[in-house]
């Protein structure tokens, strides 16, 4: 089974630039979420949907990320414009329902 | 606001020894708690546990869960150079309708050496 694909693997970028990340979760994965994890923390998240539509996006820095999961599938993650505080790791993870999430590699967000 | 302690941050342990990682929470509306083990960045699910004083097994590692004290343990067993890893605990509360808000702590660092 092909697990949760995220490109690119690592990013650098100059603050004030815009960044988009990609993910593409498991087959028949209803539920896809987008997590920030900042070195020596824990993921936090960011975003859930379900399908297409938005579940929780609370702590969502809106007035600078956005995300969109335009059919249900495929999801894009956007930065802009980028601080330095935005450097991370940007996990995506997918499940069929319920607690137990299938993490990507995630994308490494290094903003200088 | 929900809260998740895990200690201790780091430990460096030599392969054939035995470790127990710690994690205590604070949370409004207990669901379940979940253990994952994160190698370079995908974190891999463990367990998930949802009842007191029930061990959770698979292979050399165990976890347990006490919902009077709050806190949960990992075990591993015979530790092995490929249990070098994070080990992440989450709560994850009730909440929304189909919202699954999972809080993770900082994680334990796990070097083992041969």
């Amino acid at each position: 089974e092909a697990g949760v694909a995220q490109s690119p693997r690592y990013k650098i970028i100059e603050k004030r630039q815009s960044v988009a990340f990609w993910c593409n979760p498991i087959s028949g994965h209803a539920t896809l979420y987008w997590y920030q994890q900042i070195l020596g923390q824990g993921p936090k998240l960011l975003i859930q949907f379900q399908n297409n539509g938005v579940v929780d996006d609370s702590q969502l820095p809106k007035d600078r990320f956005s995300a969109e999961r335009l059919k249900g599938v495929d999801s894009t993650l956007k930065i802009q414009p980028a601080k330095l505080e935005d450097s991370a790791v940007y996990l995506c993870a997918s499940s069929p329902g319920g607690e137990k999430l299938f993490f990507g590699s995630g994308t490494q967000l290094s903003v200088l | 606001e929900d809260k998740v302690v895990q200690s201790p941050l780091s430990l460096v342990v030599h392969e054939g020894d035995t470790v127990t990682l710690n994690c205590s929470y604070e949370v409004t509306n207990f669901r379940s708690l979940l253990w994952y083990k994160q190698e370079k960045k995908a974190p891999t699910f463990l367990f998930m546990l949802t009842s007191s004083g029930i061990e959770k097994k698979s292979g050399r590692l165990s976890s347990i869960l006490d919902k009077k004290e709050l806190f949960s343990i990992l075990n591993i067993t015979a530790t092995q150079t490929g249990d070098s890893a994070v080990y992440l605990c989450a709560i994850l509360p009730y909440s929304g309708a189909g919202s699954y808000q999972l809080t993770f702590g900082k994680g334990t660092k796990l070097s083992v050496i041969p």
